[in-house]
């Protein structure tokens, strides 16, 4: 079946550690996104790619990286320099729209998510 | 993109149909209606989405208004497995950016 998946379902991190969160999309999707959902709130965008070896920062990049070296790829790292990095983390991808302002609506499609807690 | 107006939370019988509201006065002609449900823990899944005419697909049915302030998600025949947090959201069909999670309306499917 097609679709994303996010690895671990689970991760802790130790205090000065990077950690990187997998998402992998078999959609053939040319677009990846990483958001981050806090308790009782909505999602907030981390980063972007919308090509291979290519992305944006999103609301909330401070701490993060990513790399985009596969289209069906997306790693996301969580660095020693995000101080609050306690969430439920979300990978999605969408279908490329040959036009920005127009064209047929695409919607963005969810992994399950990766919980990182601090040890 | 537009911002909209869901109810905080909604109650449903088991085998009922369950009807979503969404105010989205301020959108634009070439911004689309999408809804997303969110089961605790899980990452949001996609249900429909619509321009203008009403669409159904296995999921639910979506009934967007002739001036096309207000739309309605349709959960024909609810089931508690549809128990959860459901978003209304409003995007240009082109966008390629981030998608604007609201507080979205808590349904309750009860036995």
């Amino acid at each position: 079946d097609g679709g994303i998946t996010q690895s671990p379902k689970y991760l802790f991190r130790k205090e000065g550690q990077n950690v990187t969160l997998s998402c992998e999309q078999n959609l053939n999707h040319d677009a990846m996104y990483w958001y981050r959902q806090d308790p009782g709130q909505g999602l907030r965008l981390i980063y972007y790619s919308q090509i291979v070896n290519d992305f944006q920062k999103g609301d909330i990049a401070e701490g993060y990286s990513v790399s985009r070296e596969k289209k069906e790829s997306f790693p996301l790292t969580v660095t020693s320099a995000q101080k609050n990095p306690t969430a439920f983390y979300l990978c999605a991808s969408q279908r490329q729209n040959p036009s920005q302002t127009g064209g047929p609506g695409q919607p963005q499609h969810f992994g399950d998510g990766t919980r990182l807690s601090i040890l | 993109d537009a911002k909209t107006t869901q109810p905080t939370s909604m109650d449903c019988a088991e085998g009922r149909a369950a009807n979503l509201p969404c105010n989205h006065s301020t959108i634009s002609g070439n911004e689309y209606v999408y809804w997303y449900r969110q089961i605790h823990s899980q990452g949001p899944q996609y249900i429909i989405h619509g321009l203008k005419n009403n669409e159904t697909n296995e999921m639910a049915s979506l009934i967007i208004t002739e001036d096309r302030k207000s739309s309605t998600l349709i959960l024909p025949h609810a089931t508690l497995r549809d128990t959860a947090v459901y978003y209304c959201i409003v995007r240009y069909g082109g966008s390629q950016g981030n998608l604007i999670f609201g507080k979205g309306t808590k349904l309750s499917v009860k036995p």
